[in-house]
C-alpha cells in the first residue's frame, strides 16, 4: 500500500516550459486535490477533484490545468512555467466529497522554474 | 469567510518540556480544525481535527489541541517534546460555513527540539 505518489520529485524547468506532475493513490478515495506550498505561506489549493470526472478550481488556479483521468490518477499540468511557479507542489487524497475528510498527501514534487 | 493564524513561525523547546503552538481562527460560526504535520522532506499527515464533538481533541503522538470558542484559538500542545517531534506544524480550518466549502492552512509553525 503505497498511499500517495508523486512524480518527479525534483524539476527544474525555463521559463516558457510546460511539464505534468503526476500523482496517484492506491486507497480508492474519491477525492483528490493539488496544493502548493511557498515559505511563510502554508499550502494554498490549486484545484480539487470532488470525482471521476469532476474537477474544481482552488485559491490560486491561474496558470495551471488538471486532469482527473480516473478514480486513481490526478495530473497537474503546467501549459508555459513562469519564475512565480517555482514552488513544492503536494498532492493529496481523502475518501468523501468533503473537506472535513482527513486528507493523505504525497511526499511532493520541487519545482524550480528559471 | 474563515482566516488563521499562527503566533510563531518559528518555536524552541527542550526535550522533556511542554509544546504549545498556537492557532487562531476569525469566525462567526462553529468551525472544522485541523492540526497537520509536516516532517522534513515528507508530505503532510494529519495529527488531529475538531468537529464539535468534544472541545479537548486528542491526536496522534502525544498530541491534543483544545477548542476554545471564547477566545477563537484551537492551540496544540504535548506534555513532554521528544527529539521526533521536531517538524512543521500547520493549523488549518475549514473557509466557510459548510463542510462543503474549502479548507485554508495557516502559514505553519516550525518546531525545533533542543537535546
Amino acid at each position: 500500500n503505497a498511499g500517495v505518489t508523486q512524480t518527479p520529485k525534483f524539476q527544474v524547468l525555463k521559463t516558457g516550459q510546460s511539464m505534468t506532475l503526476q500523482c496517484a493513490q492506491d486507497m480508492n478515495h474519491n477525492s483528490m486535490y493539488w496544493y502548493r506550498q511557498d515559505p511563510g505561506m502554508g499550502l494554498r489549493l490549486i484545484y480539487y477533484s470532488a470525482s471521476e470526472g469532476t474537477t474544481d478550481k482552488g485559491e490560486v488556479p491561474n496558470g495551471y490545468n488538471v486532469s482527473r483521468l480516473n478514480k486513481r490518477e490526478f495530473s497537474l499540468r503546467l501549459e508555459s512555467a513562469a519564475p512565480s511557479q517555482t514552488s513544492v507542489y503536494f498532492c493529496a487524497s481523502s475518501r468523501g466529497d468533503s473537506f472535513t475528510d482527513t486528507q493523505y498527501f504525497g511526499p511532493g514534487t520541487r519545482l524550480t522554474v528559471l | 469567510a474563515q482566516s488563521v493564524t499562527q503566533l510563531g513561525s518559528h518555536v524552541s523547546v527542550s526535550e522533556g518540556a511542554l509544546v504549545l503552538l498556537r492557532c487562531n481562527y476569525s469566525s462567526s460560526v462553529p468551525p472544522y480544525l485541523f492540526w497537520y504535520v509536516q516532517y522534513p522532506n515528507q508530505g503532510l499527515q494529519l495529527l488531529l481535527k475538531y468537529t464539535s464533538a468534544a472541545t479537548l481533541v486528542k491526536g496522534i503522538n502525544g498530541f491534543e489541541a483544545e477548542f476554545k470558542k471564547s477566545e477563537t484559538s484551537f492551540h496544540l500542545t504535548k506534555p513532554s517534546a521528544h527529539m521526533s517531534d521536531a517538524a512543521e506544524y500547520f493549523c488549518a480550518v475549514i473557509k466557510g460555513e459548510t463542510s462543503y466549502d474549502k479548507v485554508i492552512f495557516g502559514p505553519g509553525t516550525s518546531l525545533s527540539v533542543i537535546p
